[in-house]
């Protein structure tokens, strides 16, 4: 089992609609949760961090995290053609009471939002 | 605001040459990452690095491949005796002073390429 998962798309939506991505993740003491996006040829762009379970909002984007089911969720709202990009899913990695500094990245979703 | 900085942007090296990809941490940052990113493939965790200490290596293949981050200067990662395996991007990320916060930044990327 991949220590990060994420379905590697294409996932399509019409322009204004709501893009879910989904990640799913098997280390269960993991503690920091990030979404990248990163457009093709670029490097990636953190968009959102989650710490604890439940939603966090920042503007068109909302991430979602439960760790009991060991699941995290970027949602983007009024999606628009500039969202077309892989959004990349990483987790970080615990070891003892410390977080070691590596992130764990998942295979990337690539979002495409048609006009 | 610098971000962080990468140079080169893009590195061209014949097989059995050393290449040398630099990184400077975005302005109070003293946490650097090394990944690297394959074509068609996630981004791999290299190495973490503090000033002067390598913290964790354990993403680094076991031959050719070293890093250094020194007390002046940006954090060096040098390739020895390239192979064409070697092609890939490699991006440097940064990181505050380790707290409740621990998101990194990522520079824009050395492309590589062994001919």
């Amino acid at each position: 089992q991949k220590e990060v998962e994420q379905n590697s798309g294409p996932l399509s939506v019409p322009e204004g609609a709501i893009a879910s991505l989904n990640c799913t993740y098997s280390d269960r003491v993991s503690q920091s949760f990030f979404w990248y996006r990163q457009y093709s040829g670029k490097s990636p762009e953190l968009i959102m961090s989650i710490y604890s379970n439940g939603d966090k909002e920042d503007g068109r984007f909302t991430a979602q995290l439960n760790k009991a089911s060991q699941y995290v969720s970027l949602l983007i709202r009024d999606s628009q053609p500039s969202d077309s990009a892989t959004y990349l899913c990483a987790v970080n990695i615990v070891r003892g009471s410390s977080n070691t500094g590596k992130l764990i990245f998942g295979q990337g979703t690539t979002l495409q939002v048609k006009p | 605001n610098a971000g962080v900085m990468q140079n080169p942007r893009h590195l061209v090296r014949r097989r059995g040459q050393e290449a040398r990809l630099r990184c400077s941490p975005m302005k109070g940052h003293s946490h650097v990452y090394w990944y690297r990113q394959l074509p068609e493939e996630g981004l791999k965790f290299m190495v973490y690095l503090q000033k002067e200490n390598i913290i964790d290596e354990s993403g680094m293949p076991k031959e050719r491949f070293s890093a250094e981050f020194p007390k002046e200067g940006p954090s060096i990662l040098r390739i020895q005796q390239v192979v064409r395996g070697d092609s890939a991007a490699y991006f440097c990320a940064s990181s505050p002073p380790q707290g409740a916060v621990d998101e990194q930044f990522f520079g824009p990327g050395t492309r590589l390429t062994v001919l």
